[in-house]
């Protein structure tokens, strides 16, 4: 079956620490891919997304992510995280040969401690 | 302001007893979609909507319906609800299924006693 694993359930960090969370999907073929993002008490926003090109792609907030295909990658990277980017962070996946399977990882907590 | 609203935002009720969380969008979309998020569970799909009168279900649609009469509103339906559908729901929308860039209501927390 088609999965979204997200590795980290929860991972603690200090203020101006480097951030990687990683993402692998089980996906064959061509993918869409997506970072949402969800403080807390809010719905998710969308952070970033890679649907083709450039496999490192740059979001909002100075996040990042890298597609590698031959990994089923797409791990999300932040150089120095602040301590407003404690919230929750979802992994997903879409692909264009089955419009309605949008799938989401379990999702990494994030706590940055200031 | 483009939004996805949703209602009623938080809903206390006891079993068998029907309710409908009411989502609507105002940016003409054609996909709206339904997912219930749940700890260490993530976001599971329930229903979605490819476009008006077209709907199918997601991983986990058991107990739940849905509607979509109107292009811009994708009620939910909980016909009889039972305790383990106590959860946290999201309705959202995209302007196509494929973009995945979806955007996010507030969210709707239902607690069934």
């Amino acid at each position: 079956a088609q999965s979204v694993s997200q590795h980290n359930h929860h991972v603690i960090l200090s203020e101006a620490a480097s951030l990687e969370l990683g993402c692998n999907y089980s996906y064959g073929g061509t993918v869409n891919l997506f970072w949402y993002v969800q403080y807390p008490g809010q719905h998710l926003q969308l952070l970033l997304k890679y649907f083709s090109g450039d496999p490192l792609v740059k979001g909002i907030k100075g996040f990042e992510a890298e597609f590698i295909k031959s990994k089923f990658s797409f791990n999300l990277r932040k150089p120095s995280v602040q301590w407003s980017d404690t919230a929750e962070y979802f992994c997903a996946v879409t692909s264009p040969y089955n419009n309605n399977d949008m799938r989401f990882g379990a999702g990494t907590r994030l706590t940055v401690k200031p | 302001e483009a939004q996805v609203t949703q209602n009623p935002r938080y809903l206390i009720t006891v079993t068998g007893k029907k309710l409908t969380v009411t989502c609507s969008q105002n940016m003409n979309h054609e996909y709206m979609s339904w997912y219930r998020q749940d700890p260490g569970l993530g976001l599971r799909q329930i229903y979605y909507s490819m476009n008006v009168e077209v709907t199918d279900k997601g991983d986990v649609p058991e107990g739940y319906k849905v509607s979509r009469k109107e292009k811009r509103n994708f009620p939910l339906i909980l016909e009889s609800p039972s305790p383990n559908q106590t959860s946290l729901y999201f309705c959202a929308s995209s302007l196509q299924a494929w973009t995945g860039e979806l955007f996010f209501g507030e969210g709707s927390r239902l607690t069934v006693l």
